[in-house]
């Protein structure tokens, strides 16, 4: 699975577009970029995932580069419960038996009021 | 539907203890997970089943044993339990056929071992 690269840390101000980037320069053509959150002290909660084009779903929009070399999870109006760790996760969807996520140490994404 | 369950929530063990975790889906999925997580970590595999049946090592699976005897159960055991096993866990499962990636997480269970 292709390695990826985030801040370890970002602020926005509540009511504000977030923007948490991830870079994933060895992304293979069939790999998929993930997000996935993780608010303190709970499970991991998926958010959205996407090959190359642009999603968009009830909790967030995912912007994916041409070259798919990295991605932009965006947070329209982040409120204070979006506090939390952000991980970006780059996988293989396929068939098969290997159904694993490999999850890195994420953005920490701090709302200010 | 509860989702995933995981019990217990908390516990304390001394070392060389030995103690079972169990996590229970009610949303009919084949793949399970147990990860473990420590401070300031992200989350490392420790195993996973893709079905009844069947189990799989995952990154870090030494002093821990899996079983998946019935498809809505997922258990981890601790055989002999070590402080280096302290840290919080969480069972995770996702739906059959065609794997989209969505992986749904219990809240965790807290284990200490002094």
């Amino acid at each position: 699975d292709a390695k990826t690269t985030q801040p370890p840390s970002m602020d926005c101000a509540e009511g504000r577009a977030a923007n948490l980037p991830c870079n994933h320069s060895t992304i293979s053509g069939n790999e998929y970029v993930y997000w996935y959150r993780q608010i303190h002290s709970q499970g991991p909660q998926y958010i959205i995932h996407g090959l190359k084009n642009n999603e968009t779903n009830e909790m967030a929009s995912l912007i994916i580069t041409e070259d798919r070399k990295s991605s932009t999870l965006i947070l329209p109006h982040a409120t204070l419960r979006d506090t939390a760790v952000y991980y970006c996760i780059v996988r293989v969807v396929s068939g098969g038996s290997n159904y694993k996520l490999t999850f890195g140490k994420g953005t920490l994404l701090t709302v200010n009021p | 539907n509860a989702g995933v369950t995981q019990t217990p929530k908390f516990r304390v063990l001394k070392t060389g203890q030995s103690m079972t975790l169990l996590c229970a889906q009610d949303m009919n999925h084949e793949y399970m997970y147990w990860y473990r997580q420590d401070p300031g970590m992200g989350l490392r595999l420790i195993h996973y089943s893709v079905g009844e049946g069947t189990t799989a090592k995952g990154e870090v699976p030494d002093g821990y044993n899996v079983s998946r005897l019935k498809k809505q159960n997922f258990l981890l055991g601790l055989e002999s339990a070590a402080p280096s096993q302290t840290s919080v866990y969480f069972c995770a499962s996702s739906y059959p056929g065609q794997w989209t990636g969505e992986l749904f997480f219990g809240e965790g269970s807290r284990l200490t071992v002094l």
